[in-house]
């Protein structure tokens, strides 16, 4: 079975810029989540989906941050404009039922300058 | 609201010796708790779980038990190989809100030397 797929591996961009990621969770997993980590800290959840609905958005700085999960599959991160404390790594995990693990993709590394 | 704390590192140690990583944790509910590994260069990767007090979850040779009455939940392993070396978080999930986001501590770096 194909992991949770995520691109782009790394992104380097100026600080009032916009970037997007984008995650492809696990065939059939239905919950999906995106985690900021701040290098030195533990992840955490910025978003949560359920199919395409948003289950808990209420970490998600909604001035910059949008996301979205359209037909219940692929997800987009996008953060406009960009501020230097971004820079973290994003990640992308799914899940299949709502007592089940968690599985987490590669991550994407997003420096902001 | 919920928390976990583990014990700061880096860990060093050397080829064969007995590890031990500390992680306490806060919750109002009765969580299921997780160790998760993260490899160089890797994603986050499910190394054991206990969803109830005095549940042992193991794999790889580490352990760990649930405590309640200690809050508790150390991994640990008894002969550690250098391609243990990796950061390892501890991290709690509590099922009764309609959130299962998980709730992670910091990491601890462990380095193991040969």
């Amino acid at each position: 079975e194909a992991g949770v797929a995520q691109s782009p591996r790394y992104k380097i961009i100026e600080k009032r810029q916009s970037v997007a990621f984008w995650c492809n969770p696990i065939s059939g997993h239905a919950t999906l989540y995106w985690y900021q980590q701040i290098l030195g800290q533990g992840p955490k959840l910025l978003i949560q989906f359920q199919n395409n609905g948003v289950v808990d958005d209420s970490q998600l700085p909604k001035d910059r941050f949008s996301a979205e999960r359209l037909k219940g599959v692929d997800s987009t991160l996008k953060i406009q404009p960009a501020k230097l404390e971004d820079s973290a790594v994003y990640l992308c995990a799914s899940q299949r039922g709502r007592t089940d693990t968690q599985y987490f993709g590669p991550g994407t590394r997003l420096t902001v300058l | 609201g919920d928390s976990v704390t583990q014990m700061e590192g880096p860990v060093t140690l050397s080829e064969e010796a007995f590890l031990t990583i500390n992680c306490t944790y806060t919750a109002t509910g009765y969580p299921s708790l997780f160790w998760y590994v993260q490899y160089p260069g890797e994603g986050l990767q499910l190394l054991l779980k206990a969803t109830k007090a005095d549940d042992k979850g193991s794999n790889k040779g580490f352990e760990a038990t649930y405590r309640k009455e200690t809050t508790s939940f150390h991994l640990e392993k008894g002969s550690v190989q250098v391609s243990d070396s990796a950061v390892y978080f501890c991290a709690l999930n509590d099922y009764g809100g309609a959130t299962n986001k998980l709730i992670f501590g910091t990491g601890t770096l462990l380095a193991v030397q040969p």
